[in-house]
């Protein structure tokens, strides 16, 4: 069975630093990767996906992944975050030639503090 | 831009009652879903529908049923509300095909009393 993991529950960092969140997932067979972003209230939105091609995927708001295939992993990285990317990030897979479902990680709170 | 509709954000129910949740989407997505969220857990898949008339259970189905009589429309019905059922619900929809992102609703957040 498919599964992701998100190690990290919380994330505090201080504004303008650099962040990587973390997301690993176990899958024998080609995969989908999202990153989705759910800010206070709200439903989620798509950040970035990744479907094939080149391993570095650029998404809104100067966030970016990158798909380790050997490590099977896609982390989220941005260069300088700002007060109003504090929420909740969700890192998704979905499986080539399984049913059209989408497996989520539990989530991680970024918290950037002033 | 795809808008998906949840017509509560907030509902209060007490325990037994029947309980119906309502989604409207506009852009002829072929595929809805209902998740539930609770902390520490993430997203977890109720239901979802391919096609009008066509369901499938998701991870969590037990004590939930859903109906979709229309294409645009995705109901979460709760047959017996119970305490557990306390929860934050998404609505989200999606074109035919894995690559595909969903988009969702700004969730209704159920307390059963």
């Amino acid at each position: 069975a498919q599964s992701v993991t998100q190690l990290d529950s919380q994330v505090p960092v201080f504004e303008e630093a650099p962040v990587e969140l973390r997301c690993n997932y176990s899958s024998s067979v080609s995969v989908y990767l999202f990153w989705y972003v759910q800010y206070p209230n709200q439903g989620l939105q798509l950040l970035l996906k990744y479907l094939s091609g080149s391993t570095l995927v650029k998404g809104i708001n100067g966030f970016e992944a990158e798909f380790n295939k050997s490590q099977t992993s896609f982390h989220l990285r941005k260069p300088s975050v700002h007060i109003s990317d504090t929420a909740e990030y969700f890192c998704a897979v979905s499986v080539r030639g399984a049913t059209n479902k989408l497996i989520f990680g539990t989530g991680t709170l970024l918290a950037v503090q002033p | 831009d795809v808008k998906v509709t949840q017509s509560s954000r907030y509902l209060v129910k007490r325990t037994g009652e029947k309980v119906f949740l309502e989604c409207v989407q506009d852009m002829d997505h072929e595929n809805m879903f209902w998740y539930r969220q609770d902390p520490g857990l993430g997203l977890r898949l109720i239901y979802f529908s391919y096609d009008v008339k066509m369901k499938e259970k998701g991870d969590i189905p037990e004590g939930y049923s859903v109906s979709r009589e229309k294409k645009e429309r995705f109901s979460l019905i709760l047959e017996s509300a119970s305490t557990n059922q306390t929860s934050m619900y998404l609505c989200a929809s999606r074109l035919q095909g894995l690559g595909s992102p969903l988009h969702f609703g700004n969730g209704t957040r159920l307390t059963v009393t």
